[in-house]
């Protein structure tokens, strides 16, 4: 089936330093890549949503200058974290759309995870 | 505007005892319908899913059925092992976008 690896799968990091996080579908090329943030016992919150060469869609409340998203190719897309501080600490969860058939819509695939704390 | 509202946990059951996890959601349109499962230190695994009203999703044991009346999507096992133990979250997705709507989960611990 279908895979989407994160890299790093969790990071500590110093406060304000920048983190960045990978995403890769790895046997499928992916449309559409999606950034998700899950704070402990709740629920997963869409951050943004980002297209192979084009800039990525953040949801309201998402600082577009402090979580950078570049989607460099069908099968990567990066999430940069900077000035990190405290308050950013979370599990960050990507997720990648293949392509549906024709007039389908394609299925999501979601990452393992990355768990960032800052210090 | 969309929203899952799922059962609060967590649930505690002993290996073998039936599990419900209620699930009701607010959505404009038709929906797509999803449970997915979180193993401890692991990322989200779709379980099962339904399309459209009526539908039958079903995965290892476990079933939830599309009801359009009463805007629910409950989860069900008939009979449950510690393997299952893990956080279920239950999700919709619209029929015009890409975005999911996800509820906050409920942890469930079997006990042998």
């Amino acid at each position: 089936g279908a895979v989407v690896s994160q890299h790093p799968s969790w990071v500590i990091c110093k406060s304000g330093t920048s983190v960045k996080i990978e995403c890769r579908s790895l046997d499928f090329q992916a449309t559409t890549m999606f950034w998700y943030r899950q704070f402990p016992k709740q629920s997963l919150m869409l951050m943004a949503t980002s297209n192979e060469g084009s800039k990525a869609t953040y949801e309201q409340g998402v600082e577009k200058d402090k979580f950078l998203i570049n989607h460099a190719s069908l099968t990567l897309s990066t999430l940069t974290v900077t000035s990190a501080h405290p308050e950013d600490s979370s599990f960050y969860i990507c997720s990648a759309k293949n392509y549906g058939k024709a007039g389908g819509g394609g299925t999501q695939y979601f990452g393992p995870g990355t768990r960032l704390l800052v210090l | 505007g969309n929203s899952v509202t799922q059962m609060e946990g967590p649930v505690t059951l002993s290996e073998e005892a039936f599990l419900t996890i209620n699930c009701t959601y607010t959505a404009t349109g038709y929906p797509s319908l999803f449970w997915y499962v979180q193993y401890p230190g692991e990322g989200l695994q779709l379980l099962l899913k339904a399309t459209k009203a009526d539908d039958k999703g079903s995965n290892k044991g476990f079933e939830a059925t599309y009801r359009k009346e009463t805007t629910s999507f409950h989860l069900e096992k008939g009979s449950v092992q510690v393997s299952d133990s893990a956080v279920y979250f239950c999700a919709l997705r619209t029929i015009t976008g890409n975005q999911f709507y996800f509820g906050t989960g409920t942890s469930l611990t079997v006990i042998p």
